[in-house]
């Protein structure tokens, strides 16, 4: 069975520090990557996504995931962070139409910046 | 922008109550998922659907059924609650293959006493 594994279950940082949040998964064929967040008090929503191409993809608030295939991972970054980034973090794969266009989330990462 | 939206933000229901969880999309998505979402363990998908009046059990259907009878609203059924169904419900829609991002409602936080 397919799983996402994210490292940290816990981040807690302070205001202009780099953040870095881990994911793995076990699946080997052609996959979909994605991170969500969901900010305190409010709905899920997207950070960022990688299909194919360069596997250095930005997404929104400055943030940034690298694919690496040879690794099976798909790695959050922030160079600094701000207070309003404090918020849970999701990591999620899909594999398309073979598997029914569903999407796998890991556990979850709560990132708290201290101002 | 898309907009999911769910019945209810917040329920408290009794341990075997029947207990009806409301989603509706304003996007003509032809997928639609249900989520429970739980401290530690993310998201696991409940049920999810495809179209119409067709369903597809999840990792985590026991204790659930749902209901997709138009395009725009898919309902999760908890037949009798019980008191480890207490937790946040959340639904999705999304377009068929595309770019297979999901869209989330707001969520249900369900205590079952």
């Amino acid at each position: 069975a397919q799983s996402v594994s994210q490292h940290n279950h816990h981040v807690i940082l302070s205001e202009a520090a780099s953040l870095e949040l881990g994911c793995n998964y076990s699946y080997g064929g052609t996959v979909n990557l994605f991170w969500y967040v969901q900010y305190p008090g409010q709905h899920l929503q997207l950070l960022l996504k990688y299909f194919s191409g360069d596997p250095l993809v930005k997404g929104i608030k400055g943030f940034e995931a690298e694919f690496i295939k040879s690794k099976f991972s798909f790695n959050l970054r922030k160079p600094s962070v701000q207070w309003s980034d404090t918020a849970e973090y999701f990591c999620a794969v899909n594999r398309g139409w073979a598997a029914g266009n569903k999407l796998t989330f890991g556990g979850g990462t709560r990132v708290l910046v201290k101002p | 922008d898309v907009k999911v939206t769910q019945s209810s933000r917040y329920l408290v229901k009794r341990t075997g109550e029947k207990v009806f969880l409301e989603c509706v999309q304003d996007m003509d998505h032809e997928n639609m998922f249900w989520y429970r979402q739980d401290p530690g363990l993310g998201l696991r998908l409940i049920y999810f659907s495809y179209d119409v009046k067709m369903k597809e059990k999840g990792d985590i259907p026991e204790g659930y059924s749902v209901s997709r009878e138009k395009k725009e609203r898919f309902s999760l059924i908890l037949e009798s609650a019980s008191t480890n169904q207490t937790s946040m419900y959340l639904c999705a829609s999304g377009r068929q293959g595309g770019s297979y991002e999901q869209y989330f409602g707001p969520g249900t936080r369900l205590t079952v006493t």
